[in-house]
């Protein structure tokens, strides 16, 4: 069984630029969520979809973050322009609407921005 | 709101038992979860509590005191591998949402 995708799993990026960070849940999961983990602010939950739909996305730091999910396999976050602060490892998660307490996660995205 | 309290760092020797516990405030409660980490890597499921008492999954167990808003991972025979971090998470704002613990870093020793 394939787990969470995410891709890429590094990225280097200058500021100002934009970065786009891709998902594919596990088939079947209909909820997904993203997280944001840093040392200084630990594992931090930006936006859950339910359903392909956007539940609650209260953790989005700032208008410069967006995200989608256009179908139940696949979704984006981006960041457009990226600034130095968003340096941090940004995870995927899926579930069952029936376990939401046990979420897969991706491997996750180490992004950079310089 | 959410907010829980564990640990930010516990030490062992291999072959011990450690508990790392875990206290919560929460509106609306629906069960304790535990996730494990290793360095580099994803947060990976390991158990939940939905009720009070103790769950136990081979060397780890988990408990929980809703009436104490409390609840501990214990974990026995520890082996260098268990050397992660371990983080609580309970659902807030609605259930699909978990809100985590700040992690507990276990480091075990020979």
């Amino acid at each position: 069984d394939a787990g969470v995708i995410q891709s890429p799993r590094h990225e280097v990026t200058e500021m100002g630029q934009e970065v786009t960070l891709r998902c594919k849940p596990i088939s079947g999961h209909n909820s997904l969520f993203w997280y944001r983990q840093t040392m200084m602010r630990g594992l931090e939950l930006l936006i859950y979809f339910n359903n392909n739909v956007p539940i609650d996305d209260s953790g989005m730091p700032e208008d410069r973050f967006s995200a989608k999910m256009p179908n139940a396999s696949f979704s984006t976050l981006k960041i457009q322009p990226s600034e130095p602060r968003d340096s941090a490892v940004y995870f995927c998660a899926s579930s069952t609407r029936l376990a939401d307490y046990e979420q897969y996660f991706g491997p996750g995205t180490r992004l950079t921005v310089t | 709101g959410q907010s829980l309290e564990q640990p930010s760092e516990v030490t062992a020797v291999e072959g011990a038992i450690v508990q790392i516990n875990c206290t919560y405030q929460t509106s609306g409660f629906y069960g304790l979860s535990w996730y494990q980490q290793h360095d580099g890597g994803a947060p990976t499921f390991l158990s939940y509590n939905a009720l009070d008492g103790l769950e136990e999954t081979g060397r780890f167990s988990s408990f929980l005191s809703r009436s104490d808003s409390y609840g501990y991972l214990l974990l026995q025979e520890l082996q260098m591998k268990d050397s992660a971090s371990y983080f609580c998470a309970v659902p807030g704002g609605g259930y699909n949402k978990l809100i985590f613990g700040a992690g507990t870093r276990l480091a075990v020793h020979p």
